[in-house]
């Protein structure tokens, strides 16, 4: 399975966009890109995932570059609510989802 | 929709006891996963079934863990005997496909085995 990189810590205010990063450089050209939150003492949370092409919803927005070697999460209006471990995952086989230490974002006041 | 239920939502028991978890699914998905999660090792997948038929149960730590779907809405996953090493939190999960990377996790039941 291909490996995901994402610093261990963040912080931005709240109400101004939260830019998560995340390396995947050994992707295969058939895994996705999935992101998932836990929220302190709460099960994993599934926010969105591409393949490609950038993709938003109602949660998030998800930049991947051209040549699929890193991505963006992007948050845009952060809120207190929004604090929690961040992980970005590559897919692997038969559903299996490796959650790696992820990014643990914390929104100011 | 409830979403994913499980039960006991915390529990405490002696080593050597055994120790059942519960879990229902939401309904009409036909895969369900079975995490732990420790500051030590983070969370991992210990067993997924899909259709009822275990798939995949690779993560289950040894003999004393094990694990059944009765039917689509039901699974349990016990440990007998316990040991303190097996405190964690266990969150229990389904998707909608038989391969899903899209999951939705129960609110987890957190174990202390003194």
């Amino acid at each position: 399975d291909a490996k995901t990189t994402q610093p261990p810590s963040m912080d931005c205010a709240e109400g101004r966009a939260a830019n998560l990063p995340c390396n995947h450089s050994t992707i295969s050209g058939n895994e996705y890109v999935y992101w998932y939150r836990q929220i302190h003492s709460q099960g994993p949370q599934y926010i969105i995932h591409g393949l490609k092409n950038n993709e938003t919803n109602e949660m998030a927005s998800l930049i991947i570059t051209e040549d699929r070697k890193s991505s963006t999460l992007i948050l845009p209006h952060a809120t207190l609510r929004d604090t929690a471990v961040y992980y970005c995952i590559v897919t692997g086989a038969n559903s299996k989802l490796t959650f790696g230490k992820g990014i643990t974002l914390s929104v100011r006041p | 929709d409830a979403g994913v239920i499980q039960s006991p939502r915390h529990e405490v028991t002696e080593m050597g006891q055994e120790v059942t978890l519960r879990c229902k699914p939401i309904s009409g998905h036909n895969s369900l996963f079975w995490y732990r999660q420790t500051m030590m090792r983070g969370l991992e997948l210990l067993i997924y079934f899909n259709n009822n038929v275990p798939i995949d149960d690779s993560g289950m730590p040894e003999d004393r863990f094990s694990a059944k779907m009765p039917n689509a809405s039901f699974s349990t996953l016990k440990i007998q005997p316990s040991e303190p090493r097996d405190s964690a939190v266990y969150f229990c999960a389904s998707s909608a496909d038989r391969v899903s990377y899209e999951q939705y996790f129960g609110p987890g039941t957190s174990l202390t085995v003194t």
